[in-house]
């Protein structure tokens, strides 16, 4: 089944305790992003990959890494946790960044919340 | 600049009445325009979109959206609502800038379906 997996679904941490949720596409997909959702600010992107060892900063890129070393995987990096880094993640794949046409497929989302 | 207006950010309708959900869109280029639904404690799927084809685009679950370039708009409709329909609802602008294309989210819309 084409799918995009995200772990761990739910993740309750402290402030500063570095954390990687993981990002998984079984679908082949060049372009790979990042997104935040939170209240009344619909979906924020924070970084996008175009491919492997390419990847670009997106509108709230700051508090967060990411790195692309295989064109299946995508993990989102947060160094040093904050509260206002409590949200709901997702993560998103596509055929193309080059063709905005391209639908984009969501992970199911991981819930974060930073104490 | 590229952007999304979602005019509602909540619309309530009893079931079996019609279902309207308006955006509004600035672009430099040619876009495509998408709808995404989300269900409570989902992740996000694709109803429709339109990609300089027709203008009237038909989707999942009887919606549907017209793309009328003078009034930037993208409509979300639907004939009868259903207590299945309620959810929120993202119109996005998808535009080329540079070599990359950026998706540009709306700040969403909760369909409300009384009984």
């Amino acid at each position: 089944e084409a799918q995009v997996t995200q772990n761990p679904r739910y993740l309750i941490t402290v402030t500063g305790k570095k954390l990687t949720v993981t990002c998984s596409q079984n679908m082949n997909h060049e372009y790979m992003s990042w997104y935040r959702q939170d209240p009344g600010l619909g979906l924020r992107q924070i970084y996008y990959s175009m491919n492997v060892e390419v990847t670009d900063k997106g509108d709230v890129p700051e508090g967060y890494k990411v790195s692309r070393k295989e064109k299946r995987n995508f993990p989102l990096i947060l160094e040093s946790p904050s509260p206002n880094q409590t949200s709901l993640y997702f993560c998103t794949s596509s055929s193309s960044g080059l063709r905005s046409s391209y639908e984009q497929y969501f992970g199911p989302g991981t819930r974060l919340t930073v104490t | 600049a590229q952007s999304v207006t979602q005019l509602d950010s909540h619309v309530s309708v009893s079931e079996g009445t019609p279902v309207l959900l308006r955006c509004n869109y600035s672009s430099s280029y040619s876009p495509s325009l998408f709808w995404y639904v989300q269900h409570p404690n989902k992740g996000l799927q694709l109803l429709l979109k339109y990609t300089s084809a027709a203008t009237l685009v038909k989707g999942i679950n009887g919606f549907e959206a017209e793309f009328k370039k003078s009034e930037t708009s993208f409509h979300l409709t639907k004939p009868s609502a259903h207590m299945s329909d309620a959810a929120e609802y993202f119109c996005v602008v998808s535009d080329h800038l540079d070599s990359n294309y950026q998706l540009i989210w709306g700040a969403g819309t909760k369909l409300i379906i009384k009984p």
